[in-house]
């Protein structure tokens, strides 16, 4: 079946630094791969997403390329600020069967400090 | 505001009561489902409703009674929880087409004693 895996947390970074956060997927056909981000105490939001091979979803300054010849949709910010601190989930939803379910990964939490 | 309202915010009860969790979305979408969060855990899909129909059970305790009387509202009736069912429980809802993500509502911090 369709899986996600990310990277272990949590990932503490100082502010202005470069972030990654390293996401791998399983899935057959040609899945939409989709970032989410969950602040302290709330809900998922989307952050970005793409929808075919070699597509870039950005948003506020996060963005992520899906590529399919590493199954791989990674996210990067260039410059983090302690606001971003959140758990990041990177999660796909198929197109083929299983109801078009969104499977998520275990999340990332990111703690960015001063 | 997500668009996916969930009610109420917080909710403690105790092991015999009955309650109930109610997630409102008015965006047209035609898919709604319950999730769990718990501490160091997984997100655990709970319900699936799809077009009004429930279509997926994720081998949920029966003391967990999902409804969903239109596209718009769907309820999460709870009766006789553990202490362990204490976590964070998400509502979500989405178009059908597998190019929309869900949309997530704020969910219901649910502490049982």
């Amino acid at each position: 079946g369709d899986s996600v895996t990310q990277m272990e947390g949590p990932v503490t970074l100082s502010e202005e630094a470069f972030l990654t956060i390293n996401c791998t997927y399983t899935a057959t056909g040609y899945p939409s791969l989709f970032w989410y981000v969950q602040y302290p105490g709330e809900g998922l939001q989307l952050l970005l997403k793409a929808t075919k091979a070699d597509d870039k979803g950005s948003n506020k300054g996060f963005e992520a390329t899906y590529r399919k010849e590493t199954t791989s949709f990674h996210l990067e910010k260039g410059s983090v600020q302690v606001s971003d601190s959140a758990v990041y989930f990177c999660a796909l939803r198929g197109n083929t069967g299983g109801g078009n379910k969104l499977t998520f990964g275990t999340g990332t939490q990111l703690k960015v400090e001063l | 505001e997500t668009g996916v309202t969930q009610t109420p915010r917080h909710l403690v009860m105790g092991m015999t009561n009955k309650k109930s969790l109610k997630c409102e979305q008015h965006l047209g979408h035609n898919a709604m489902y319950w999730y769990k969060q718990s501490a160091k855990k997984p997100l655990e899909l709970m319900f699936v409703y799809s077009l009004e129909e429930r279509v997926e059970n994720n081998s949920v305790p029966s003391r967990f009674s999902p409804e969903c009387p239109n596209s718009s509202h769907l309820f999460l009736h709870l009766h006789t929880l553990q202490p362990e069912d204490s976590a964070l429980y998400l509502c979500a809802s989405s178009l059908l087409q597998a190019d929309h993500g869900y949309t997530f509502g704020s969910g219901t911090r649910l502490t049982v004693v």
